[in-house]
């Protein structure tokens, strides 16, 4: 149980393009959805917090309009990195909270890797 | 404010020793939860131990134990009888307990402590 997928696993992009990102929980609702960035050999970063529903709440420092969140359903958040430069080339995961499992219990997507050429 | 500390930044031991990762935090939440989580090269972060704060009880699951010390801040973690396939990144994590929808209970991450098992 508490199983979370993200898609794509791996994206290369030209600078410039957007890049949407997926984090879903496939076996129960996610009331609370959390987006991190981990550098290599660092440790993670949260970005953002999303409920269901309602707008993200960002870390300081984490630019609004440069990354986009939606969670729009108990099942769905979608990160879109907006005019990507190689800067932001990363580890991006997200992790999902809910009411079938512990409500106090992160579970982390496996991830996604991307390289903004 | 919250903090954790993973003091030791890469361990190395050889297989079948036993290992001891430590974590200590800060907090002035008085109901809060511990984790641990690891993370293989692949990437995706595994989910061991969720502790709470009024729970001292250590804890034991198959090679796996978990000393939680209220009094010295830590929530230390052992391996016992280490096998190659525990090497990974482990992360010991902080969060204040989830009252609703009042907060919403995110994690502070200690820097991680690689572990790397040699055979």
């Amino acid at each position: 149980g508490a199983v979370v997928s993200q898609h794509p696993s791996r994206v290369i992009c030209k600078s410039g393009t957007s890049v949407k990102i997926e984090c879903r929980s496939l076996d129960f609702q996610a009331t609370t959805m959390f987006w991190y960035r981990q550098f290599p050999k660092q440790s993670l970063m949260l970005m953002a917090t999303s409920n269901e529903g309602s707008k993200a709440t960002y870390e300081q420092g984490v630019e609004k309009d440069k990354f986009l969140i939606n969670h729009a359903s108990l099942t769905l958040s979608t990160l879109t990195v907006t005019s990507a430069h190689p800067e932001d080339s990363s580890f991006y995961i997200c992790s999902a909270k809910g009411r079938q499992y512990s409500t106090d219990t992160q579970y982390f997507g496996p991830g996604t890797r991307l390289t903004v050429l | 404010a919250q903090k954790v500390t993973q003091a030791q930044t890469e361990i190395s031991v050889v297989e079948k020793e036993d290992v001891t990762l430590d974590c200590v935090y800060e907090t002035r939440d008085t109901t809060y939860y511990l984790f641990w989580y690891k993370q293989p090269p692949s990437g995706e972060l595994v989910f061991l131990i969720r502790r709470n704060s009024f729970d001292e009880q250590n804890e034991i699951s198959g090679r796996y134990s978990w000393n939680f010390q209220k009094s010295t801040s830590s929530f230390n973690f052992t391996i016992t009888a280490s096998q190659v396939v525990d090497s990974a990144v482990y992360f010991c994590a902080l969060s204040e307990a989830f009252k609703g929808s009042s907060n919403t209970g995110k994690l502070i991450f200690g820097q991680g402590t690689t572990l790397q098992v040699k055979p």
